[in-house]
């Protein structure tokens, strides 16, 4: 089945430095969200983003299909963006989407 | 804009015991998950259902029962209650295909 890999698994910056996230996966990706959750537990999706790259605010993704990777840039990192951020991964052989185990990140003021 | 509602909220149970998790969604999509998150972890699927009736095992199935009574309703049971079923069980929602996930608040499980 699909595997997702997610790194690093936790990064530590400073209020204002740029955040760079990966995820790799194991099979071709039909769909690829990245979520966040916050301290509290609730999910909430930040960027649809099977291939190429998109813009959202802070936010830029980009996926190249063919390498099974995708990317979450975070610009300007605001103590508010600290939590959890998690990729889900949905393929041609499968119907629902797989998680990896997410990147925690902490943004000191 | 729709809302995905699971309930209880939290449970408590004994081990060896049946419970049961329920989730409503009102987007009128067609398919609906259930994930099991540990603490500091990610997701994992256990059970998904992609129309009114159907249900498809996830990669977490076994100890677990699932059921889409109607297409607004999919709900979870923990066939016997085992120490470390501690966790929180997330409920979400999609139209085939998109792969565009909404989650409900979750629901936390505490086994004694």
């Amino acid at each position: 089945g699909q595997q997702v890999q997610q790194s690093p698994s936790s990064l530590v910056l400073q209020e204002g430095e740029n955040a760079e996230l990966q995820c790799n996966f194991s099979s071709t990706a039909t769909q690829l969200q990245w979520f966040y959750q916050s301290p509290g537990g609730s999910l909430v999706s930040l960027l649809s983003n099977p291939s190429g790259t998109k813009h959202t605010g802070r936010l830029t993704s980009t996926t190249v299909t063919k390498e099974r990777r995708s990317s979450l840039h975070i610009s300007s990192s605001q103590t508010t963006d600290s939590g959890t951020y998690l990729c889900a991964i949905e393929g041609n052989n499968n119907n629902a989407p797989r998680f990896g185990a997410g990147t925690k990140l902490t943004v000191k003021p | 804009g729709g809302i995905i509602t699971q309930t209880p909220k939290f449970l408590i149970g004994q081990e060896g015991q049946k419970l049961t998790l329920k989730c409503q969604q009102n987007f009128n999509h067609d398919t609906m998950y259930w994930y099991r998150q540990d603490s500091g972890k990610g997701l994992r699927l256990i059970y998904y259902s992609i129309t009114e009736n159907d249900l498809q095992k996830g990669d977490l199935s076994e100890g677990y029962d699932a059921s889409r009574e109607k297409k607004s309703s999919f709900s979870l049971t923990v066939t016997s209650a085992q120490k470390n079923e501690m966790a929180v069980f997330l409920c979400a929602s999609s139209i085939q295909g998109t792969g565009q996930l909404y989650f409900g608040e979750g629901s936390k499980l505490t086994v004694l």
